[in-house]
């Protein structure tokens, strides 16, 4: 079965460093989410990538996906307070269309402190 | 637009005791989905819904049921509660797309079984 690990687990950083969070698959990603869970709450989505390569921005988030699909990363530029929390990717279990039916396994998540 | 919603927020059971968890969604969402988190396992799907009447088991589906009577709704029940099902446990619901399936969470139920 595919799995998902995530690091680093936990990471602490100054306000305005930054930094990176991976994600690696043991098979070929054909579908990967990132999530934002502040504490206590539910998960948020930040952004999904498909094709290898691929390389998508939202604010000062980067997510890309390697050319060979199976890791990807989370950048954070200039990290932020609000940038705390626990984020957590989640891939598709299927290479095939509509063929997970949105079944996603989730890595264990990365803990980001942000020390102002 | 409530998006997903939760209820209860927390719930305290015995051991034995039962109890349903609801999630509503007005999204017109097709899919829903029943998660557990627990530290350290990190998120893990219980049952899934792809459409009104019909379920389907995830990765810890025993001890857990599930109903989607309604496209909406989204029923989570425990039979006979366990020490080892005390978790948080989150809702999600989402719709198909070219771009794959981004869900939607609740803000989760924290429940404690003693």
């Amino acid at each position: 079965s595919q799995e998902l690990e995530q690091s680093p687990q936990s990471l602490i950083v100054q306000e305005g460093k930054n930094l990176t969070i991976n994600c690696t698959s043991s098979k070929t990603l054909y579908g990967l989410y990132w999530y934002k869970q502040k504490y206590g709450e539910g998960l948020i989505f930040l952004m999904m990538l498909q094709k290898g390569g691929e390389e998508k921005s939202h604010e000062k988030i980067t997510a890309k996906l390697d050319e060979k699909k199976q890791q990807s990363s989370l950048h954070i530029t200039a990290s932020q307070p609000s940038h705390a929390g626990i984020y957590l990717c989640g891939a598709d279990t299927s290479e095939n269309y509509g063929g997970s039916q949105g079944n996603l396994i989730f890595g264990k998540g990365t803990k980001l402190s942000v020390k102002p | 637009n409530a998006g997903v919603t939760q209820t209860p927020k927390f719930r305290v059971l015995k051991t034995g005791q039962s109890m349903t968890l609801l999630c509503a969604q007005d999204m017109n969402h097709e899919y829903m989905y029943w998660y557990r988190q627990d530290p350290g396992m990190g998120l893990r799907l219980i049952h899934y819904s792809v459409g009104e009447g019909t379920t389907a088991k995830g990765e810890v589906p025993d001890g857990y049921n599930v109903s989607r009577l309604k496209k909406q709704n989204f029923l989570l029940g425990l039979e006979s509660a366990a020490p080892s099902q005390t978790s948080v446990y989150f809702c999600a619901s989402s719709y198909s797309s070219l771009w794959g399936y981004e869900q939607y969470f609740g803000p989760g139920t924290r429940l404690t079984v003693t």
